[in-house]
């Protein structure tokens, strides 16, 4: 079973359109993330949930909305897509409670075109 | 903001080489994760350094972290081609990643 799962794998759209992204994790874990991989491969982290709720916010525009119905699920809602929005996203997990000493188990990202 | 700078960028090499990604920081780090991105692939978790001055290896692969905890570094000896990727250090508590260094290898 898949530890962390992203779905859609790939995703084409119009500028202007809004778009979602689900995932969800089987580890029983806390805390979910959803990064953002640039053209350049720069992974920058944009929203961090502990049990449902935002712990992290990073500067990232409203346009980005995530929402964690429960701790196995984080989902990212992207309204009004730009052209820059192009990128891979990732959805990370890692255990609550042992403070940064966790690794992050990643799903298999997102490719997210916008046209 | 907080950042790990990692070098170098891109970094190719034939197989058989060895070769040495660095990540550092202007300020002391509580901890440097590791980790190891395939191509089309996601980051996956290699190594996790804590203390001062520690060395960890897997195979071919040696990671240290600095004296000051400042700065860390993956050493692989001999690549092989299933060692393409890119290789990233994250600042663990900070979720900061570095810019990660993209190793190619040439048979």
């Amino acid at each position: 079973d898949t530890a962390v799962s992203q779905t859609p794998k790939y995703l084409v759209t119009q500028m202007g359109n809004d778009k979602s992204i689900k995932c969800e994790q089987n580890l029983g874990h806390d805390t979910m993330y959803w990064y953002k991989q640039d053209s350049k491969k720069f992974l920058k982290i944009m929203f961090s949930y502990n049990n449902k709720e935002l712990i992290i916010n990073e500067t990232v525009p409203n346009r980005f909305s995530p929402k964690s119905p429960d701790k196995a699920h984080l989902n990212l809602h992207i309204n009004s897509l730009e052209l820059g929005d192009s990128a891979v996203y990732f959805c990370a997990s890692r255990p609550w409670g042992a403070g940064d000493l966790d690794e992050q188990f990643f799903g298999p990202g997102t490719r997210l075109t916008v046209l | 903001g907080q950042q790990v700078m990692q070098i170098p960028q891109y970094q190719h090499v034939q197989e058989g080489e060895d070769f040495t990604t660095y990540c550092n920081s202007s300020t002391t780090l509580s901890n440097i994760q590791w980790y190891k991105q395939r191509p089309g692939g996601h980051p996956v978790f290699l190594i996790q350094l804590v203390k001062s001055g520690e060395v960890k290896k897997q195979k071919r692969l040696t990671f240290q972290f600095g004296e000051a905890k400042k700065n860390s570094s993956l050493h692989i000896t001999a690549t092989q081609t299933t060692d393409v990727g890119t290789y990233y250090c994250n600042q663990g508590g900070k979720l900061i990643f570095g810019q990660g260094t993209e190793l190619s290898v040439k048979p």
